[in-house]
């Protein structure tokens, strides 16, 4: 039973416009909450995470959003490059103990 | 440049052979975890280690076993692989004082 649900597996997006990813999870006790990404033939790169306690945590082109009543994240990135074309994970821990992860969405940034 | 080391990048095996993945990390953490990526479904944890000389079942635990060797190390074997075990492996190592995991570049398993 997946508690953390990606449930867009693809998402295209224009070079400088906005691209926003949706994650949501059922479990009411993580804590934490991280999104990585992944590019073909490597691992999972850390990009961005938010504690439970806040609502919203920026870093330079891109935004997390925690909405806890809902159990959904968003990220977002603004604008968009080409180099942002890659697999987005969303994960979720609790207590920093174990991720859950889930499908994942796939990027394009079309030029 | 430091972070986690994989060992091998890809693996082809026949239905019942076995085989040790091998995983390293050289930035002195104490947890390590194994995950298999399968498509649709992300990133599922197989087996982990909080600590030197611990170990534990994950999400899917069934037809592996693993090995802290010491703090640096820690290997997954398969003793009698399966086609259901195809899958990118993914080792990863965590400090005690940050969120968020270092992942290796992978292995990717084909057992025919």
């Amino acid at each position: 039973d997946q508690q953390v649900k990606q449930n867009s597996p693809s998402l295209s997006v224009q070079e400088g416009r906005i691209s926003i990813l949706n994650c949501d999870y059922t479990n009411s006790m993580f804590d934490y909450f991280l999104w990585y990404k992944k590019y073909p033939a490597e691992g999972p790169t850390f990009l961005i995470s938010i504690s439970s306690i806040k609502d919203k945590n920026e870093d330079g082109r891109f935004t997390v959003f925690l909405n806890k009543s809902a159990k959904h994240l968003s990220l977002h990135i603004v604008p968009s490059q080409p180099g942002d074309s890659a697999v987005y994970f969303c994960a979720a821990s609790q207590n920093d103990y174990k991720l859950s992860f889930g499908a994942g969405t796939t990027v394009t940034v079309r030029a | 440049n430091a972070g986690v080391t994989q060992t091998p990048k890809f693996q082809v095996l026949k239905t019942g052979q076995s085989m040790t993945l091998q995983c390293a990390q050289d930035m002195n953490h104490n947890s390590m975890y194994w995950y298999r990526q399968d498509p649709g479904m992300g990133l599922r944890l197989i087996y982990y280690s909080a600590s030197e000389g611990t170990t534990d079942k994950g999400e899917v635990p069934n037809g592996y076993n693993v090995s802290r060797l010491n703090k640096r190390e820690f290997s997954l074997r398969l003793e009698s692989a399966a086609p259901s075990q195809t899958s990118v492996y993914f080792c990863a190592s965590k400090g005690p004082a940050t969120y968020g995991y270092t992942f290796g570049s992978g292995t990717r398993l084909t057992v025919v």
